[in-house]
């Protein structure tokens, strides 16, 4: 099946500091990719929906200027928090979405894990 | 509103036994998706099956069955003979279109499975 990567898988940062995470797609073109954040014991809650080449399109709640993501291209989807605060503290999950395959194809990175002290 | 509920939050067995885990959802849609995702300690998703609203049979995949029934909006998901590598949280989502194009995933909160020998 196709495979995404994230990377880092596990970052530990100061207050203060921004993190990037990166997703690729690893044997497919991705037009689109999203942005998940799960905290512990809770439901995957989808942040932003990175299209390539195009801005970002963040849900509710989502502060765009504190999680700045880029899709610069139809493998790689970056998306840095700027400013981490310990609340920020979360499991990122990033997943992507071939061109072919249906809407309903979807597939899912194995996570960072960010601590923010 | 377009919603997944998983009432059990925790379920545990012992091994060799049958479990199903329930998910309810809502949804205006009359064409969605539905699926479920297993995640193991290691954090990554692992999707499991994908299935549209048009086709109500119901599945079975090895020691895995899944139930869809429309009428009650119900997708249960049924493990046969369960193993200690069963042990995951195993996540229900529905698929949904927006109006203006696009479409979303939705989660449900997950339900904890522990097998124990």
């Amino acid at each position: 099946g196709a495979v995404v990567s994230q990377h880092p898988s596990r970052v530990i940062c100061k207050s203060g500091t921004s993190v990037k995470i990166e997703c690729r797609s690893l044997d497919f073109q991705a037009t689109t990719m999203f942005w998940y954040r799960q905290f512990p014991k809770q439901s995957l809650m989808l942040m932003a929906t990175s299209n390539e080449g195009s801005k970002a399109t963040y849900e509710q709640g989502v502060e765009k200027d504190k999680f700045l993501i880029n899709h610069a291209s139809l493998t790689l989807s970056t998306l840095t928090v700027t400013s981490a605060h310990p609340e920020d503290s979360s499991f990122y999950i990033c997943s992507a979405r071939p061109p072919t395959g249906g809407l309903e194809t979807q597939y899912f990175g194995p996570g960072t894990r960010l601590l923010v002290l | 509103a377009q919603k997944v509920t998983q009432a059990q939050t925790e379920i545990s067995v012992v091994e060799k036994e049958d479990v199903t885990l329930d998910c309810v959802y809502e949804t205006r849609d009359t064409t969605y998706y539905l699926f479920w995702y297993k995640q193991p300690p290691s954090g990554e998703l692992v999707f499991l099956i994908r299935r549209n609203s048009f086709d109500e049979q119901n599945e079975i995949s090895g020691r895995y069955s899944w139930n869809f029934q429309k009428s009650t909006s119900s997708f249960n998901f049924t493990i046969t003979a369960s193993q200690v590598v069963d042990s995951a949280v195993y996540f229900c989502a529905l698929r949904w279109s927006l109006t203006g194009g696009g479409n979303k995933l939705t989660f449900g909160t997950g339900t904890q499975l522990k097998v124990e020998l």
